[in-house]
């Protein structure tokens, strides 16, 4: 079974741009969580998608929203981008009945 | 405040011997806590969930324990190896929630 894919790997944008950054479940993955990643700060939860609705939401501006698809795909986009929010943006997916999450390779975006 | 707080930053031990990581956390009421491995430039990857009302849980060379009194979990890697060189991260999720709260993580070094 394929493991949740990420796209784009790496990306560097110019602050005040805005990005989207896609995310592949497992298959029979309904459940979608968003963290980023940065040295500072560690991993931090931004928001959780189930059935194309989010069911949970972390500590981050407005700036910073996602969306999931009928196919359980994810999108999460970046508003108006800050040196900031460069960082390593992590998907997980699991299903509903279990609790261990597979997250995928990550995206690097670079702001500068 | 909530804080999750690994033993320490960095830990190395000798090939062979028993690795213990910490993970103390304060002002959380968790469901259920987890370990995973993350390796450099990868995502991370779930070894081991243990509930509150578990005391141990074991896997492998892999043993998880959880006290709720002491608000703390305790990993143990036995027989260790180099491959199991990598950052581990303890994360919970509070009761009714789904999202997962990490800790600092541990950089786990295991000298031959």
């Amino acid at each position: 079974k394929a493991g949740v894919t990420q796209t784009p790997r790496y990306l560097i944008k110019t602050r005040g741009q805005q990005v989207t950054l896609s995310c592949s479940p497992i298959s029979g993955h309904r459940s979608v969580s968003w963290y980023q990643q940065t040295p500072g700060q560690g991993l931090q939860f931004l928001f959780e998608y189930f059935s194309e609705t989010q069911r949970n939401k972390g500590n981050f501006p407005g700036r910073f929203s996602g969306r999931q698809f009928s196919n359980s795909r994810s999108e999460m986009n970046v508003s108006t981008l800050e040196l900031g929010d460069s960082a390593l943006y992590l998907c997980a997916s699991s299903l509903p009945s279990r609790d261990e999450q597979y997250f995928g390779p990550g995206t690097r975006l670079t702001v500068t | 405040s909530q804080k999750i707080e690994q033993n320490s930053e960095a830990l190395n031990i000798q090939e062979g011997k028993t690795a213990t990581l910490t993970c103390n956390y304060t002002n959380y009421s968790p469901a259920y806590l987890q370990w995973y491995r993350q390796d450099p430039g990868r995502g991370p990857v779930f070894l081991l969930l243990i509930r509150e009302n578990e005391k141990e849980k074991r896997k492998e060379r892999l043993k998880v324990t959880f006290d709720t009194t002491l608000k703390q979990s305790l990993f143990h890697i036995t027989a260790s190896q180099p491959a199991d060189s990598a950052t581990y991260l303890c994360a919970l999720v509070q009761t009714g929630a789904n999202n997962l709260f990490f800790g600092t993580g541990t950089r786990l070094t295991v000298i031959p």
